[in-house]
């Protein structure tokens, strides 16, 4: 399987704190994607970082990339009970459109 | 922004029967459109490539003749489930490729539950 995989896969922090979610993939890619989905619903795209790229900020969101050891992390600061929701990394396959997605983390922010 | 519409959102069907998902890219052309079915507290795991006027590229261990895709426009592409069983119960969701640009807009999903 191409999945990547994420960790850890569920996280539980009190409001305030620092959240970071790790992604790990296995082939060469373009891009990058982090994505929030909330129970049930849709998915919302975060951040793309392309694979010239080391880290990109959106807000309260920090991305890195490391291409030599194919992973990626997503950093979300001091974080509220309404960033709760999983959260997964897509990866597209070199040479297509198609994303391939993590694992996903379960993040859990207590009020 | 560009915006992907599923329809229906949530549906419900009978074993045995089939059922339609469609995807939509609303104010772009999608030449390309993916598939992809979601389990409760799993990942998104790819389905299917659909190609506008051409036969979809179905992933490694999906059943194309269980999961019919039909790209007839330019701005719609469809996911039939066929003789949907229970174990078929799921989260599809759909993406475009918008063709300026380049860019992946997912759809909102389509809850399939089949009693």
């Amino acid at each position: 399987s191409q999945q990547g995989e994420e960790d850890p896969q569920a996280l539980s922090i009190q409001e305030g704190e620092n959240a970071t979610m790790n992604c790990s993939y296995k082939t060469s890619i373009n891009n990058l994607q982090w994505y929030r989905q909330n129970s049930g619903r849709g998915l919302v795209h975060l951040i793309l970082i392309r694979s010239n790229e080391r880290e990109k900020h959106s807000g309260r969101l920090r991305v890195t990339l490391d291409t030599s050891k194919k992973s990626s992390s997503l950093l979300i600061t001091a974080s509220r009970a309404a960033d709760t929701a999983s959260y997964f990394c897509a990866t597209d396959v070199r040479g297509t459109y198609k994303y391939i997605f993590g694992t996903g983390t379960r993040l859990k922010v207590l009020a | 922004g560009a915006v992907v519409s599923q329809h229906p959102s949530w549906v419900i069907c009978k074993s045995g029967t089939s059922v339609k998902i469609e995807c939509r890219s609303l104010d772009f052309q999608a030449t390309t459109m993916f598939w992809y079915r979601q389990f409760p507290k799993q990942s998104l795991m790819l389905m299917a490539t659909s190609n506008e006027g051409s036969k979809a590229t179905y992933e490694q261990g999906v059943e194309k003749d269980k999961f019919l895709i039909n790209h007839a426009s330019l701005t719609l592409s469809t996911l039939t489930v066929t003789s949907a069983h229970p174990e078929d119960s799921s989260f599809y969701i759909c993406s475009a490729l918008r063709s300026s640009g380049n860019t992946i807009y997912f759809g909102e999903g389509s809850w399939l539950t089949v009693v």
